[in-house]
This record gives structure tokens, sequence and C-alpha cells, in this order.
């Protein structure tokens, strides 16, 4: 059964830096396609397509916020760390993570979400 | 790139059905056969219904269904019950290697 959980902050002043951790069990980011990405949804609006990190370190960045993203991996942690920089209450929103079995397949499981609150 | 076009809102009768689009660009949902569609209830984690145009993960009902043509995807729900009252969020492989939403589509069921 794979879990998903993420973590982190739940408010962020202006300006700061946004660490998350997702922390996943049931599968390994070490096996061969497989991949964790992020999403984020801000309250009463659509889903957005932040970052995604494969078994072989190959990270992927939605255009439009490359120059603020992070995405890393501690696969002997069963772990994903996002860093998003100068935040602003615009990205006060629900982060979540989520599983993708191999390269293309999409998000097949997904953590319950954390809602990042940005004000200062 | 720009998010996916998806209606705001889209009804139907329970025992109806529906269909729900999701239009792009030749760079998006009609260069690929990549594309997803998730059911996102109030406070929930978003579930997949659909992926690779029309391909249904075990466990989803028959009633759900998803095509394409061209530019633009479709989700059909067949024989709509009340529990498919949700948002519902197309998705698609991207020319820059990465992916992109729809806006979403609201479901009543009426």
């Amino acid at each position: 059964q794979i879990t998903l959980k993420e973590s982190g902050p739940t408010l962020v002043k202006p300006t700061q830096t946004l660490t998350l951790t997702c922390t996943f069990s049931g599968f390994s980011l070490s096996a061969t396609g497989v991949g964790v990405g992020w999403v984020r949804q801000p309250p009463g609006k659509a889903l957005e397509w932040l970052a995604l990190i494969y078994w072989d370190d190959d990270k992927r960045y939605s255009p439009s916020l490359k120059s603020r993203l992070t995405i890393t991996k501690d696969t002997s942690r069963n772990q994903v760390v996002l860093t998003m920089t100068s935040m602003d209450p615009v990205d006060t929103a629900t982060y979540y993570c989520a599983h993708r079995a191999y390269y293309n397949m999409p998000f097949d499981s997904w953590g319950q979400g954390t809602l990042v609150t940005v004000t200062s | 790139q720009s998010a996916l076009t998806q209606p705001a809102s889209v009804s139907g009768s329970p025992g109806q059905s529906i269909t729900v689009s999701c239009t792009g660009t030749s760079s998006d949902v009609g260069g690929y056969n990549y594309v997803s569609w998730y059911q996102q209830h109030p406070g929930e984690a978003p579930k997949l219904m659909i992926y690779e145009v029309s391909n249904r993960p075990s466990g989803v009902s028959t009633r759900f269904s998803g095509s394409k043509s061209g530019n633009t995807a479709s989700l059909t729900i067949s024989g709509l019950q009340a529990e498919d009252e949700a948002d519902y969020y197309c998705e698609s492989y991207t020319s820059s290697s990465t992916w992109v939403f729809g806006g979403g589509t609201k479901l009543t069921v009426l």
C-alpha cells in the first residue's frame, strides 16, 4: 500500500523560503521509472503542477515557477523535499505530493495535502 | 505554459450522461496520448479516474470513459450518480517535458 504525507510550516511570511517534505512508504524511489511530484491548489481554485523528481534524479519544473523551485530526494529516508523561494500571499495553497509509478504515467497515489498560508 | 481549458461547470440528472472537455494545443493534449483525468471531492485529494486518454485504473467504474480528438480530450460519465458530483481535472504531458492541469470543471448532479 502506497502512502504519502506532506509536512512543513502552516504559516510563512512574504519573501521567506518554504520547505516542504513528502515522506512516503510502500514504494522505493530507487526503482526504475518511479517519480514523486508536487501539485498545489489555492483555496477554491484549480490544481497547479509544480515539480517532479525521478528515481534517477531527473528533475522537472513548471516553466512558470522554475526559478523559484528546487526538488530533491533522500532515497534512504523515503523523502522528497520541495523548496520554494520568495513566497508571496498568492502562493497560499494546499500543497500535495503524489506518486508516479513509471515515467509518463499519471499520479496514482496522493498525500492528504498540507495548507500553507503566506501572511505577514 | 497555460492551463488547459475546461468548462467551469457541467450538470446532469441521475442516470444521464455528461461529457467534460479539455482543450489544449498540439504541444500538449494534441501531441501526446498522456492525458489523465482526476476526480476531487471537497476537502479531499484528487483521485485518478482515467490515464493515457482512455485507460481506467483498477477499481474505477466503467461508467467513466475518456477519448481524444485533435487538441481536445473528453471525459464522459454515463449513468450519472449522486456520488459523481465533484470537481474534475484533466492533465496532459507537454512539449516542455512537464505536465499541465486544466482549470477544473464542477459537476453538479441535479
